[in-house]
């Protein structure tokens, strides 16, 4: 089955400053790699996706970027805000497959 | 408002004691999930349901029991059995096709 590695597991950057965080996986049909940022207390939201089609995908503050020959994708956010300050989780999936694969987290702090 | 609605929000339960988180969903999706998180932790699937009256075991399936008798409902019993039931679960649904898992914001389970 797939295996999604997340990392690092915690991150700490100063505001205004950029985060990136970083995600393999390793079944190489996997072609939908959804991100989701989890709030104390609070589900996963949907933040950002892409599919294998494209090798990046922006909306305003963040992004995301695709490499599928080497099996990796990333989460970038620039200019944080204490707000951005949360738990995020990369995920993969493919067509015809029942579930997402997650990873195992990061915890973004992002300090005033 | 679509979306998912767990309930209750925290629950307590006794020694021997079965007790029944309640997941649903009007975003007529099919598939449905049960996910505990632990603290610091990721996301563990538990069970899901591709279609009504019919479901699979995740991979921490012992000590837990569902149902699916109606589409917009998914049910999770946690049994007497599971002696470590304290844990965030997250309830999730899915459209079809590759697509992302909606979560709802949770039941926190303690032992009293």
């Amino acid at each position: 089955g797939e295996n999604v590695e997340q990392h690092p597991s915690t991150l700490s950057v100063q505001e205004g400053d950029s985060a990136v965080i970083k995600c393999t996986y390793s079944d190489s049909a996997s072609n939908y790699f959804p991100w989701y940022k989890q709030e104390l207390g609070k589900g996963p939201q949907l933040i950002i996706d892409i599919r294998s089609n494209v090798g990046e995908k922006k909306d305003q503050r963040i992004a995301v970027t695709l490499n599928k020959t080497a099996k990796h994708f990333s989460l970038h956010i620039t200019e944080t805000q204490p707000e951005d300050s949360a738990v995020y989780f990369c995920a993969a999936s493919k067509t015809g497959a029942n579930n997402l694969f997650f990873g195992t987290g990061t915890r973004l702090t992002v300090i005033p | 408002d679509g979306g998912i609605t767990q309930s209750p929000k925290y629950l307590f339960r006794k020694e021997g004691q079965n007790v029944t988180l309640s997941c649903e969903q009007n975003l007529n999706h099919d598939a449905m999930y049960w996910y505990r998180q632990d603290p610091g932790q990721g996301l563990r699937l538990i069970y899901y349901s591709q279609i009504v009256n019919d479901f699979q075991k995740g991979d921490i399936a012992e000590g837990y029991s569902v149902s699916r008798e109606k589409k917009e409902s998914f049910p999770l019993t946690v049994t007497s059995a599971q002696k470590n039931p304290t844990a965030f679960y997250l309830c999730a649904s899915r459209g079809t096709g590759n697509v992302p898992q909606h979560f709802g914001d949770g039941t926190r389970l303690s032992i009293l």
